[in-house]
This record gives C-alpha cells, structure tokens and sequence, in this order.
C-alpha cells in the first residue's frame, strides 16, 4: 500500500520569504504525483502535478516542485511567498496501473501562514 | 478540468439518521471518487464508484455504512447511514479527468448530533 508524508504540520513565514515543503511517498512502483492547496473557504485546488519526463515541474502561482526518485520525495517550492498563499497544502500520489490505480493517497497537510 | 457540485454544502443532523449526499459533474467521466476528511486530519478515500458496477470501498469502510449510487457518467451519491458523532466530517467527491488527475468537488460538512 502506499504512504504520503509531509514534514512540517504548520509553517509560518513572512511575505518575500523563500519556501519549501517536504513531501515523501511509500510505493514499489510506478507513481503520479501532486500537490493540492486549500484555500480557507474554499475547495480543494489542484497546484501542480506530475507524471513523466522532467522531474522539475511548474505549478500555478509560481509554485514548482521537483522529484527525486531516489529520495522518493516531491518537494513543494516558492522562492518568495505572498500573503495570499496561507493556506493548507496537501502531497497526494497515486500508482500508475495496477491495483490501487487512480486511488489518490494524501499527506496529513501542511498548513502555511504567511504574515504581511 | 471539470466543474463538480455537491449537495448540501453542510448538514446538521441527529445521531442515528443518514444523509444521501449528491455529486453532479458537468460533463461524462468513468471514475468518481469518494472521500472523507476528518477534523484537523488529511482526505482518506472512502470507495471508487464507477457507473454500472458495484462500487468499491477501501479498508475500514462498508457498503452498509456508506451505500454509494452512480446512475450515469455524469451522477452519485454517497449515503451516510445510522449516523453517530464520529461521522462528522467533510465528504468530497472527486473525478479522474485526463492522465488521472483527479478534480474535486466542493465539499459537503456533516456535523452529527
């Protein structure tokens, strides 16, 4: 079966501070990757995702992440955050075929606070 | 992406009543999901409901507890039965859209009394 882990549960920052949110996935094969935000009030948003090919991904808002397989790891990445990025961040995976294809896995959350 | 709706958005109900919670997508998709979040804990999938078999639920939940109806491509429901405090929760339904991402719903917050 596969796990999600992310790291911090809550992080505070100020605006124009740098951030990086760690994300670790359990499974022995073949994964698809993603980060979903929530926004307070609001529903689950997809930020980025990735499937194949280079490991380095481009979200919405100026949010990338990068995949190391062997760190099986997908790091969520801002290099200056805004006001507007509080939110909850979640790492989700799911396997690429098999029997647990299309089940999304989350990470418990991380939740972001960004001060003006 | 597809736009998902979701009726009711919140519900207070009594202990020992169920609550039939709707998912419209606006356009035809094979894999709908099921979710549920917890106070102040992540989204743990309740059953995948594909339309036209018997849907499937994940370890810890049952079709008793948690009946679940896809009609057509584009419908379900989630029913939650006999409810008890510790079925207060956000439930989200999702679908599996292009390369398997999945996009969600809005959310419906069930609060048992």
């Amino acid at each position: 079966a596969q796990s999600v882990s992310q790291h911090n549960h809550h992080v505070i920052l100020s605006e124009a501070a740098s951030l990086e949110l760690g994300c670790n996935y359990s499974y022995g094969g073949t994964v698809n990757l993603f980060w979903y935000v929530q926004y307070p009030g609001q529903h689950l948003q997809l930020l980025l995702k990735y499937f194949s090919g280079d490991p380095l991904v481009k979200g919405i808002k100026g949010f990338e992440a990068e995949f190391i397989k062997s760190k099986f790891s997908f790091n969520l990445r801002k290099p200056s955050v805004q006001w507007s990025d509080t939110a909850e961040y979640f790492c989700a995976v799911n396997a690429q075929g098999g029997t647990s294809y299309g089940k999304l896995t989350f990470g418990q959350g991380t939740i972001l606070t960004v001060h003006p | 992406s597809a736009v998902i709706s979701q009726k009711p958005s919140r519900d207070i109900c009594q202990r020992g009543t169920s609550l039939t919670i709707q998912c419209q997508v606006d356009s035809q998709v094979t894999m709908m999901f099921w979710y549920r979040q917890q106070p102040g804990q992540s989204l743990t999938l309740i059953a995948t409901a594909n339309q036209g078999s018997e849907a499937t639920y994940e370890s810890g939940f049952v079709i008793d507890k948690f009946p679940i109806s896809r009609p057509n491509l584009t419908f379900s429901t989630l029913t939650v039965s006999n409810m008890s405090p510790e079925d207060s929760s956000i439930y989200l339904c999702s679908v599996a859209g292009l390369l398997d991402t999945q996009y969600f719903g809005p959310g419906t917050r069930l609060t048992v009394l």
